[in-house]
């Protein structure tokens, strides 16, 4: 059940655009993503929800194909605070609302 | 508002011993979720609270445990310890499905 993120480790050059895959098998209601910073908490960047609706920090962007199930986490014009490990969060459809199982995150250092 | 609190934030226990961590969501948020977190294995979930009822449970032992409060505030439980429980233990709690979760700072344990 816990989703798959892709790639595994990213390295930037500030200002290189990168993006972070996230799939599941299961049909999803939502996709959650989050950043982690070393010695911190998990801060929230976005929610998608089935249906299109998006609530998240204006400066960052993601998709999510409800068809094939999968959300992608786009970062433009990286900069070092960027850095850090990005993990993805779904809920699946019918039977798990509020049980956000993470995946494995996807670790990303920027780098001047 | 006041952000997630997590209490203590570092524990030492040996093998054997019991633990409980504590854990207070922001004000109005009625669901909290715990998870716990390796190097290894990421973001592992352990158990959801709404409203005093816990609604969703991942893949550990009876050793853990947890409840919740008619403040909304949870507490989880472990007996036995084990070495291999030495985890940073998160709780998130948020307004309900469709919305994201704040974490907390985490609880600290190890297990000697």
């Amino acid at each position: 059940q816990q989703p798959v993120q892709s790639p595994q480790a990213v390295i930037l050059r500030e200002g290189e655009d990168a993006v972070i895959n996230c799939s599941s098998s299961k049909a999803l209601y939502s996709v959650h993503w989050y950043r982690q910073k070393h010695g911190e908490a998990p801060v929230f960047l976005m929610i998608l929800l089935k249906g299109g609706e998006q609530k998240g920090h204006e400066k960052i962007s993601a998709s999510f194909n409800e068809k094939k199930q999968q959300s992608s986490l786009y970062l433009t014009a990286s900069q070092l605070s960027y850095s850090g490990t990005y993990f993805c969060g779904t809920e699946v459809m019918g039977t798990s609302y509020d049980k956000v199982i993470f995946g494995p995150g996807t670790s990303l250092s920027v780098i001047p | 508002k006041a952000g997630v609190t997590q209490t203590p934030r570092y524990l030492i226990k040996t093998r054997g011993q019991q633990v409980t961590l504590s854990c207070s969501p922001i004000s109005g948020h009625r669901s909290v979720s715990w998870y716990q977190q390796t190097p290894g294995q990421g973001l592992q979930f352990l158990f959801e609270y709404f409203s005093e009822t816990q609604r969703n449970k991942g893949n550990f032992p009876g050793r853990f445990s947890g409840r919740q409060f008619s403040n909304s505030r949870s507490e989880m439980n472990v007996s036995t310890l084990e070495l291999g429980d030495s985890a940073l233990y998160l709780c998130a709690s948020s307004a309900g499905t469709g919305y994201y979760r704040f974490f907390g700072p985490g609880t600290r344990l190890t297990v000697l």
